[in-house]
């Protein structure tokens, strides 16, 4: 049984440049959340899907980021035009919409600096 | 006006003893509550969920809710040094949990 999957765990980048980290749910999970956290706080929603369909993104996320989730399964965030700002740790998360109380389980992270 | 209010600590206990951590939270249509361990530079790890007023014990933790008062809490009982880590509440609400920024417990020797 393996849980939820991201890659890069860790990338570096230039300001200005685009990245694209991906996250592959558990299998079984139709609900899909990225989150971000940076030092000192706790994770910060960014948007979420119902299988294929985004069904919210916070007001927090300017129009540099964008996720994806074609096919109901991996989902991707992009970040354009990357800022020092956006240095965080980009966390995934999977559920699975049931009565259980929508538990939801975190992939590794991963990592962004930006220099 | 913050969503979830947790104290950032550091609370420190000694071994063995009960570390007690307290979680408030302002969206009264919250359903679930959960609470995750966390470790420096890693990911959120669940611990575990409650969702009907009164405890809920599992294993060494016990998770406490009150709705009316908004406030949910974690107890560790017979503390030990490996869990020393930062420990989130999160309250779900319309499927998105929101986190607060975390309690780091210290537990020494």
């Amino acid at each position: 049984d393996t849980g939820v999957s991201q890659d890069p765990r860790h990338k570096i980048t230039k300001r200005g440049q685009n990245v694209t980290f991906r996250c592959d749910p558990i299998s079984e999970h139709n609900r899909l959340y990225w989150y971000r956290q940076t030092l000192g706080q706790g994770p910060e929603f960014l948007t979420y899907f119902q299988n294929e369909a985004q069904l919210e993104k916070s007001r927090l996320l300017s129009d540099r980021f964008s996720a994806e989730r074609p096919k109901g399964s991996f989902s991707t965030l992009e970040i354009q035009r990357t800022e020092q700002g956006d240095s965080a740790m980009y966390l995934c998360a999977s559920s699975l919409a049931d009565n259980s109380g929508n538990t939801i389980y975190f992939g590794e992270g991963s990592w962004l600096t930006v220099v | 006006q913050k969503e979830v209010e947790q104290n950032s600590g550091p609370l420190s206990v000694p071994e063995g003893a009960i570390a007690s951590l307290n979680c408030t939270y302002s969206d009264r249509g919250s359903q679930s509550f959960f609470w995750y361990r966390q470790y420096s530079g890693k990911s959120p790890e669940l611990i575990m969920f409650i969702y009907s007023n009164g405890d809920k014990e599992d294993g060494r933790f016990t998770a406490q809710l009150n709705k009316a008062s908004q406030y949910v809490s974690l107890l560790i009982r017979d503390s030990q040094p490996s869990d020393s880590a930062t420990y989130l509440c999160a309250p779900l609400g319309s499927y998105i949990p929101t986190f607060g920024r975390g309690t780091s417990l210290i537990v020494h020797p």
